[in-house]
């Protein structure tokens, strides 16, 4: 199976921070990678899919770049609806896999 | 407006099955180049994919459920449902079911999910 590694664990942020989120996979994927958004209690919701495709109706504060093994989520000016869990998650391989989740708390 | 909703039991015994239903309203589940699949959540953890059918009724399956796992489509009803045979606690879960995107080389990310439901699995 294909490891996907996000870093870190747990990020403190402040409203208006450019904040960045890591996911590393244990060997290349390609583009082939997607992020969701997930609030407690809901279910996830996708960002960006082929690495950096924002999806339709996704603000544009968010963003994603990388390719091979190495890829990163950034948030350009975070807003008060953006601190929740982050997950990535590869679909070059099955099993398709996800990331251990990045928490955005309010420092 | 494509929509996604998961029904069954939320309490099922160890050693049972685990049987849920995944209900699709705003487009036929039998569309062309359509994919669902299950995915799920352990309390406080993170995301598991468990399985996905194609239209056609084609398969693929996480190995890790060690073959415990059947995913399957009733196109009458519009929904597709997974059962999970020889369940024990590590199987309590928030379950989602999802509809997967695909485009020209590549499929597999999940876009909506249905709102999850808890399964317990408990004597």
């Amino acid at each position: 199976d294909i490891q996907m590694t996000q870093s870190p664990s747990t990020l403190s942020a402040s409203v208006g921070d450019r904040v960045t989120i890591t996911c590393r996979a244990s060997q290349s994927i390609s583009s082939w990678l997607a992020w969701y958004q997930q609030k407690p209690g809901k279910a996830p919701n996708l960002l960006i899919y082929r690495a950096s495709s924002l999806e339709s109706g996704v603000p544009s504060r968010f963003s994603g770049s990388g390719s091979g093994t190495e890829f990163t989520l950034t948030i350009s000016g975070l807003q008060p609806d953006d601190f929740a869990t982050y997950y990535c998650q590869q679909y070059s391989t099955y099993p398709w896999t996800f990331g251990q989740g990045t928490k955005v708390e309010l420092k | 407006q494509l929509q996604l909703q998961e029904s069954g039991p939320g309490l099922v015994k160890p050693s049972e099955t685990l049987s849920l239903t995944c209900s699709v309203s705003g487009v036929s589940i039998s569309s062309n180049n359509k994919y669902w699949g299950w995915i799920r959540q352990p309390p406080g953890k993170g995301l598991e994919w468990l399985g996905s059918i194609y239209y056609s009724g084609r398969t693929n399956y996480n190995p890790s459920l060690k073959s415990r796992v059947t995913i399957s489509v009733d196109t009458s009803k519009n929904q597709f449902s997974l059962n999970l045979r020889s369940v024990t606690a590590a199987d309590t879960a928030v379950y989602y079911c999802a509809r997967i995107r695909s485009a020209p080389y590549a499929v597999g990310w999940f876009d909506p999910w249905g709102q999850g439901t808890l399964v317990t699995v408990s004597s």
